[in-house]
């Protein structure tokens, strides 16, 4: 499974657009890069995925370089509700067909503040 | 269509007991995984059932059980509880397996005495 690394935490104001970096070096060919949104005491939500170059949706953007070794999430003008925690996953596939289930790693916990 | 649901949505045993959690996933999808979510370690996974059988399975003693039944509603069970098993329990569901998008349920928060 490729190992993420993203910052522990950040901070960033209201009507701000944050990014977060995720670096994935050992990202296999096969691999999406996914994220995820988690509040307190709930489960974890889907933002957005991709495999290469840039992905948009109504929520946000996700840029991916060439090479794949990393990505960033784009949260557009965020507000005090996007106070979360985000993960930043690489997806993996075993020979199997079968799936060694989401690897989630400590995650950014983004603060907005007013 | 309706999210995953987990129930209970709060427990709270004692050391030794045991303790069945179960989770709906969204309709039609046949893939159901769980994670164990802890201050300490974060979100770990811990199995994955499909179509009524395990698929994979994390790194947890063997006092973590599961199984899915034919209308792919899943429990997990956990003997002989221990403090260390405090936790968020999510349930996730997904229509093929693990290793795509994941519906995550609001959890299950054990508390163990």
């Amino acid at each position: 499974l490729a190992k993420t690394t993203q910052p522990i935490s950040m901070d960033s104001y209201e009507g701000q657009e944050v990014n977060i970096t995720c670096s994935h070096n050992n990202i296999a060919t096969n691999d999406y890069i996914t994220w995820y949104q988690q509040f307190p005491s709930q489960g974890p939500r889907f933002i957005i995925q991709g495999y290469k170059t840039k992905v948009t949706n109504e929520v946000a953007s996700l840029f991916i370089p060439a090479d794949r070794k990393s990505s960033t999430l784009s949260l557009p003008r965020v507000s005090l509700s996007d106070t979360a925690v985000y993960y930043c996953l690489v997806g993996a596939t075993d020979s199997g067909g079968g799936a060694d289930g989401l690897t989630f790693g400590k995650g950014t916990h983004l603060i907005i503040q007013p | 269509k309706a999210g995953v649901t987990q129930t209970p949505r709060y427990l709270i045993k004692t050391r030794g007991q045991q303790v069945t959690l179960s989770c709906s996933p969204i309709s039609g999808h046949r893939s159901v995984s769980w994670y164990q979510q802890t201050p300490g370690q974060g979100l770990q996974f811990l199995f994955e059932y499909f179509s009524e059988t395990q698929r994979n399975k994390g790194n947890f003693p063997g006092r973590f059980s599961g199984r899915q039944f034919s209308n792919s509603r899943s429990e997990m069970n956990v003997s002989t509880l221990e403090l260390g098993d405090s936790a968020l329990y999510l349930c996730a569901s997904s229509s093929q397996g693990a290793e795509e998008t994941q519906y995550f349920g609001p959890g299950t928060r054990l508390l163990v005495l």
